[in-house]
């Protein structure tokens, strides 16, 4: 079945620091990929999303690229801010099954210090 | 605009209690899923709908029933408590039923002893 492999964290950052957060996918297809973001407290939000091979998400200064030679969709943001704290989840969609299903990966929790 | 609303926001159970989550969204969207969260497993989907009268089963279904029967609820049953579920419950919807983007409820703490 599809299955979605994120870093594990915690990843601690100093603000302005660079901040790379890896996810490969396995999936049949040719899936939609998503990165979700959950602040303390809240629930899940769409950071940004991909639906096809070589397309680019961006949102909020964060940015994802659909590798599918490599299975990837790894998350990117070139200066982070203490606001940027918080768990974040790689997902896809196959797209093809009813329901508007996610599969997501275990979540990256990213603590940015002042 | 509401969006997406669970309650309660927390509960504690003993072990073969029963209870009801709520969840509620006024944006008039076709689809809704509940799915649970665990430390280091990400989100595991439960049960969805994809409309009114019509609900599925996701990865996580034993123990949990879940009823669609207007567009704006989706409530979620545990029959007969256990540790095991022991989580935070998040309900999402969504307007379409394929790659659509979810809106999230702020969850519900479940502890069962």
């Amino acid at each position: 079945g599809d299955s979605v492999t994120q870093m594990e964290g915690p990843v601690t950052l100093s603000e302005e620091a660079f901040l790379t957060i890896n996810c490969t996918y396995t999936a049949t297809g040719y899936p939609s990929l998503f990165w979700y973001v959950q602040y303390p407290g809240e629930g899940l939000q769409l950071l940004l999303k991909a639906t096809k091979a070589d397309d680019k998400g961006s949102n909020k200064g964060f940015e994802a690229t659909y590798r599918k030679e490599t299975t990837s969709f790894h998350l990117e943001k070139g200066s982070v801010q203490v606001s940027d704290s918080a768990v974040y989840f790689c997902a896809l969609s196959d797209g093809k099954a009813a329901g508007n299903k996610l599969t997501f990966g275990g979540g990256t929790r990213v603590l940015v210090k002042p | 605009n509401a969006g997406v609303t669970q309650t309660p926001k927390f509960q504690v159970l003993k072990t073969g209690q029963s209870m009801t989550l709520q969840c509620a969204q006024d944006m008039n969207h076709e689809y809704m899923s509940w799915y649970r969260q665990d430390p280091g497993m990400g989100l595991r989907l439960i049960h969805y709908s994809v409309g009114a009268g019509i609900t599925d089963q996701g990865e996580v279904p034993n123990g949990y029933n879940v009823s669609r029967s207007t567009t704006e609820d989706f409530p979620l049953r545990l029959l007969s408590a256990a540790p095991s579920q022991t989580s935070v419950y998040f309900c999402a919807s969504s307007l379409g039923a394929t790659n659509e983007k979810l809106f999230f409820g702020s969850g519900t703490q479940l502890s069962v002893l």
